[in-house]
């Protein structure tokens, strides 16, 4: 089946420096990509999606790039900030029905 | 717009009981998935329903149940609680039925609630 496995935290990092999360997935055909926020006490925000291979999302500074090659879809930040400090999850979705399959979360802890 | 309501917040239930979550998907939503989240599990996929009907089930115990009602308000179910049921239980709602347009990217984007975190004790 599909799977996703992304970098275990907590990464902890000072503020304005650069970020990477890596994640790599498992499936069969040409899934979409996300990348999920979850602020404490909160469900899930979308952060960014990727639809094919080589497509980039982008929203608030981060990125993903869509590599089918490495199957990966690592998360970056030129410069986190404190209000970074979250749980981010790596998900794909690979058929019709609204079903994502999550990788189990990086803890980022940002200190000023 | 309202985004996704799920209600209560909060439960503490007790071994044995049975428990109903509710879930309020953004207006003009159709589809609903539900979604289990533990420390050591991570993030696990229930059920989807979409106009009313149960499209894609996760690897659950018959226990968990769910259903859909014609305004597209979801209820989850878990009977005979047990306590490695207690969790973060997430509701999404999605605009469309994540029909593959032909030639074209999926058409999905899941909008999540603040989820329920029940205790079973």
């Amino acid at each position: 089946g599909d799977s996703v496995t992304q970098m275990e935290g907590p990464v902890t990092l000072s503020e304005e420096a650069f970020l990477t999360i890596n994640c790599t997935y498992t499936a069969t055909g040409y899934p979409s990509l996300f990348w999920y926020v979850q602020y404490p006490g909160e469900g899930l925000q979308l952060l960014l999606k990727a639809t094919k291979a080589d497509d980039k999302g982008s929203n608030k500074g981060f990125e993903a790039t869509y590599r089918k090659e490495t199957t990966s879809f690592h998360l970056e930040k030129g410069s986190v900030q404190v209000s970074d400090s979250a749980v981010y999850f790596c998900a794909l979705e690979n058929n019709a029905g609204n079903m994502l399959t999550f990788g189990g979360g990086t803890r980022l802890m940002v200190k000023p | 717009k309202a985004g996704v309501t799920q209600t209560p917040r909060y439960l503490i239930k007790t071994r044995g009981q049975q428990v109903t979550l509710s879930c309020s998907p953004i207006s003009g939503h159709r589809s609903v998935s539900w979604y289990q989240q533990t420390p050591g599990q991570g993030l696990q996929f229930l059920f989807e329903y979409f106009s009313e009907t149960q499209r894609n089930k996760g690897n659950f115990p018959g226990r968990f149940s769910g259903r859909q009602f014609s305004n597209s308000r979801s209820e989850m179910n878990v009977s005979t609680l047990e306590l490695g049921d207690s969790a973060l239980y997430l509701c999404a709602s999605n605009l469309s039925g994540g029909e593959i347009d032909p030639g074209g990217p999926l058409n999905t984007e899941a909008f999540f609630g603040q989820g329920t975190r029940l205790t079973v004790v």
